[in-house]
């Protein structure tokens, strides 16, 4: 079934550790986007990628890092991790640029103790 | 003052009931404008976009007001299944990838 898979769906983490979140999706789209999501704040974007080899920041970038080495694959790594991070991050993909249809990953729920 | 603003809610409402969100947003300049659909603990999915000529899908109808910088979603008969989340998105430009997203109304319809 195409779509957009993350993993892990969900972790607890120890403040401190380094954790990377995977993505990966199978429907060839150049652009893919990290958000997370807190309650009452909505969705925020952390980075992007406009196609494979480059990637910009969004509005909550610090404390995060991604790479795209190719089209599929867009990991989140946080270097550090501290319970301000906790939440819930949401890939995300479409074909060029978010005035197309976003398709979501099913969320990964990230707890930093 | 946030970028994009929509009532949290919730809105209680009974089955067949019509209702009606508004999203106001603060930059003059955003050109798309979307409503997106959140069911608990899962991810957005698309609704409907939004056109400046308003767009409608069966119950659901979306209009955009450039003037006062707000966007609608009417819901008409409402059903059991339509309880979520909706959210609204703005596009600030043409193209771009720093898409705003606001921070939901719940909706529960109940029996």
């Amino acid at each position: 079934i195409a779509g957009i898979t993350q993993a892990p769906t969900s972790q607890i983490l120890a403040a401190g550790r380094r954790m990377t979140l995977r993505c990966t999706q199978d429907m060839r789209h150049n652009a893919m986007y990290w958000y997370r999501q807190d309650l009452g704040l909505g969705l925020r974007l952390i980075h992007y990628s406009n196609t494979a080899g480059t990637t910009g920041k969004g509005e909550v970038p610090d404390g995060y890092s991604v790479s795209r080495a190719n089209t599929d694959d867009f990991p989140l790594t946080l270097a550090s991790a501290v319970p301000s991070q906790t939440s819930v991050y949401f890939c995300a993909s479409s074909k060029g640029g978010m005035n197309t249809e976003a398709f979501f990953g099913q969320g990964t729920r990230l707890t930093v103790v | 003052r946030k970028e994009v603003e929509q009532d949290p809610g919730p809105f209680n409402v009974p089955e067949g009931a019509t209702v009606a969100f508004n999203c106001t947003y603060s930059n003059s300049a955003s050109q798309s404008f979307f409503w997106y659909r959140q069911d608990c603990r899962k991810e957005p999915k698309l609704l409907m976009s939004v056109y400046s000529s308003g767009n409608e899908d069966g119950r659901f109808t979306a209009q955009l007001n450039r003037a006062s910088q707000y966007i609608s979603l009417l819901i008409r008969d409402s059903k059991l299944s339509d309880s979520a989340t909706y959210l609204c998105v703005v596009s600030p430009y043409t193209g771009g990838f720093k898409t705003i997203f606001g921070a939901g109304t719940r909706l529960f319809v109940k029996a």
